[in-house]
């Protein structure tokens, strides 16, 4: 059974960077048939799709243009994980983000099978 | 950008009722839909995915039909686990989701 287990803190202050991490059981970061999300869900927003990590013989990454400019996406073999960095965050970044998992040959596509628990976070000075 | 209408907004039914929620795109994305149940606190569960494909380990009142630009979620006998938020998602080109429905009891 693959479980995606979120970290990472709660609060932000405006201009600050948010680091997340999802840590991956019963499945690889590295796998050839997968593809690594991040979404984040408030209420002005809805359900938004920020970005993806997958690996096809070589790390791939694709940003959601929202977000383009202040996104980095990374993954940990060695820890079986996959991270998100949001930069300059504003009161307009408060989410409760999402970490799950894409399966489908074409890594561009697929539904969201498996998530994390999600994350609240909060910004504000 | 794909756009994701969802109708109606609230829907709300009695146990035991069939339920058709409905998912427009705003361009053709052939069978690249999925559908999800979410509850209050909880991250989004996959209920079906390439439009009509039930996922496993979900009831077989659930199913989904459509294709090209419109798709409906239908749930044949509403159950008391079944009040909670629908969301339709594209997977054509990137990812988009609906506003939701949220089913509520009657």
């Amino acid at each position: 059974q693959v479980q995606l287990q979120q970290s990472g803190p709660g609060l932000m202050k405006p201009s600050q960077t948010l680091s997340l991490t999802c840590a991956i059981s019963g499945d690889s970061v590295s796998s050839n048939s997968a593809a690594w999300n991040w979404i984040r869900q408030s209420p002005s927003r809805g359900l938004e799709w920020l970005g993806r990590t997958y690996y096809r013989s070589k790390w791939y990454y694709g940003y959601a243009e929202s977000v383009k400019s202040r996104i980095y996406i990374n993954s940990d073999t060695s820890k079986n994980q996959f991270s998100l960095q949001l930069t300059s965050m504003t009161p307009e970044d408060m989410a409760v983000y999402y970490c799950a998992r894409s399966q489908h040959v074409d890594p561009s596509k697929g539904a969201f099978d498996v998530w994390g628990q999600g994350t609240m976070v909060a910004v504000s000075s | 950008d794909i756009q994701m209408t969802q109708s109606p907004s609230t829907l709300s039914a009695f146990v035991g009722d069939r339920v058709t929620i409905t998912c427009r795109a705003s361009q053709s994305i052939s069978t690249s839909l999925a559908w999800y149940q979410q509850r209050p606190g909880k991250a989004p569960k996959l209920l079906i995915y390439k439009a009509s494909s039930l996922e496993s380990g979900v009831p077989s009142r659930f199913s989904g039909s459509g294709s090209g630009t419109e798709f409906t979620l239908t749930i044949s006998s509403l159950q008391p686990d079944d009040f909670a938020t629908y969301y339709c998602q594209q997977y054509n080109s990137y990812w988009t989701f609906g506003q939701g429905t949220k089913v509520e009891i009657k």
